[in-house]
């Protein structure tokens, strides 16, 4: 699987958008972009995934430019609850495929 | 529940000893994963079945980890002769088939003394 790169940290207002930004200049092709986010405590949880379109669900939306070597994954209305780390996965949509998870980025929201 | 279900949430033991910890998937998942995690750490991917057997346990560390899952159900992740370097969250995941969205549960805090 490619890496990505992405900050160690970012704050964000409450109330704000914020935008999470994600590297991975190394994509294949048959690679999509996931984005999971752990809070505190918890396992990671699933947000949100694409290929080459940009992608929105009720918790955010994924921005993928057009030569897909770098994302942004988009909370539009940032609530205190959005504190967490984010990360930001490119595998293979492959049977049992596993994900190879980085360091992630801490988003702080902040009111 | 209707979640990834993992047990105990907490367990302290001592180096040497053995442990097991469980993981009861959301029904019906064929995929289970075993993840890893240390303080200030992304998950590490420790191993993955689907079903009965384990189609790649290429993040098993050593051979004193070990995990079944005899009826394609529950998980049991064992690990003999405990080290304090085994100290860590131990996260259980599991997914319907080979595709889509990773489900975790809250994972097993060990802790090695």
């Amino acid at each position: 699987d490619a890496k990505t790169t992405q900050p160690p940290s970012m704050d964000c207002a409450e109330g704000r958008a914020a935008n999470l930004p994600c590297n991975h200049s190394t994509i294949s092709g048959n690679e999509y972009v996931y984005w999971y986010r752990q809070i505190h405590s918890q396992g990671p949880q699933y947000i949100i995934h694409g290929l080459k379109n940009n992608e929105t669900n009720e918790m955010a939306s994924l921005i993928i430019t057009e030569d897909r070597k770098s994302s942004t994954l988009i909370l539009p209305h940032a609530t205190l609850r959005d504190t967490a780390v984010y990360y930001c996965i490119v595998r293979v949509a492959e049977y049992g495929n596993k994900l190879v998870f980085g360091a992630g980025t801490i988003l702080r929201v902040k009111s | 529940g209707a979640g990834v279900s993992q047990t105990p949430s907490n367990k302290v033991t001592e180096k040497g000893k053995y442990v097991e910890l469980r993981c009861d998937p959301i029904s019906g998942h064929t995929a289970l994963y075993w993840y890893r995690q240390s303080l200030g750490q992304g998950p590490e991917f420790l191993i993955y079945f689907q079903g009965t057997g384990a189609a790649d346990d290429s993040g098993l560390p050593n051979d004193r980890f070990f995990a079944v899952r005899p009826e394609g159900s529950v998980s049991t992740l064992k690990i003999q002769r405990t080290e304090r370097g085994d100290s860590a969250v131990y996260l259980c995941a599991s997914r319907i088939g080979g595709g889509g969205e990773l489900f975790f549960g809250e994972g097993s805090r060990l802790t090695v003394l």
